[in-house]
């Protein structure tokens, strides 16, 4: 069965500091891999996605990810930490075959301190 | 391009009321749809999905249902509301084909009182 580690519910950091957010995932099948972001009350928003080709993916507000296959990781970045990327960050793999599902992880709230 | 769109924003409903919450995505056809949960400090539940109109797939048991009357609308209700069904719900869609890629609206927060 598909599923998606990440690790640390919480994670500070201070503003101009790098952020790394772990993600580990386990599929039967070479995964299609995701990040979004969720700020306050509302709803997530795509930050990447890596499919095929290319294993560091740049995303949106500078964020990247890289897909490393023999870890079956794929790390979410960003070397300088903002106070407006305070928010909930899910990594997601889609499920296998024909299945119509995402499986997502439990989340990563990140803080950024002044 | 596509829009997804949820309401209300926020609801208060009494322990036992009815429920209903609406979402429509414009600008696509034949989207597949879900319904999410967020409880506090929690992940995300899939509570329903549909890949076509009628056709409703049920995640876990529970106190709520779900209906796609027309291609790109997507309801979920409730006869009677239970305190445990507070929570942020999310309505999502993805394009027919094979990557799955999620679009999220705005949400609702329901306050179950």
């Amino acid at each position: 069965a598909q599923s998606v580690t990440q690790l640390g519910s919480h994670v500070s950091v201070s503003e101009g500091a790098l952020v790394l957010l772990r993600c580990n995932y386990s599929s039967s099948v070479p995964p299609y891999l995701f990040w979004y972001v969720q700020y306050p009350n509302q709803g997530l928003q795509l930050l990447l996605k890596y499919t095929t080709g290319a294993t560091l993916v740049k995303g949106i507000n500078g964020f990247e990810a890289e897909f490393k296959k023999s870890e079956t990781s794929f790390h979410l970045t960003k070397p300088s930490a903002h106070m407006s990327d305070a928010a909930e960050y899910f990594c997601a793999v889609k499920g296998a075959g024909n299945n119509r599902k995402l499986i997502w992880g439990l989340g990563t709230s990140l803080a950024v301190n002044p | 391009s596509q829009t997804i769109h949820q309401w209300p924003a926020t609801l208060v409903q009494p322990v036992g009321s009815p429920l209903s919450l609406e979402c429509t995505v414009e600008g696509t056809s034949n989207p597949n749809l879900y319904w999410y949960r967020q409880a506090a400090g929690r992940g995300l539940q899939l509570l329903f999905y549909s890949v076509g109109i009628g056709q409703i797939s049920s995640e876990v048991p529970q106190n709520l249902s779900a209906s796609r009357p027309q291609d790109r609308q997507f309801i979920l209700s409730s006869k009677k509301l239970l305190l445990s069904d507070s929570g942020f719900y999310l309505c999502a869609w993805s394009a027919s084909g094979d990557l799955n890629i999620q679009y999220f609206g705005a949400g609702t927060r329901l306050s179950v009182l």
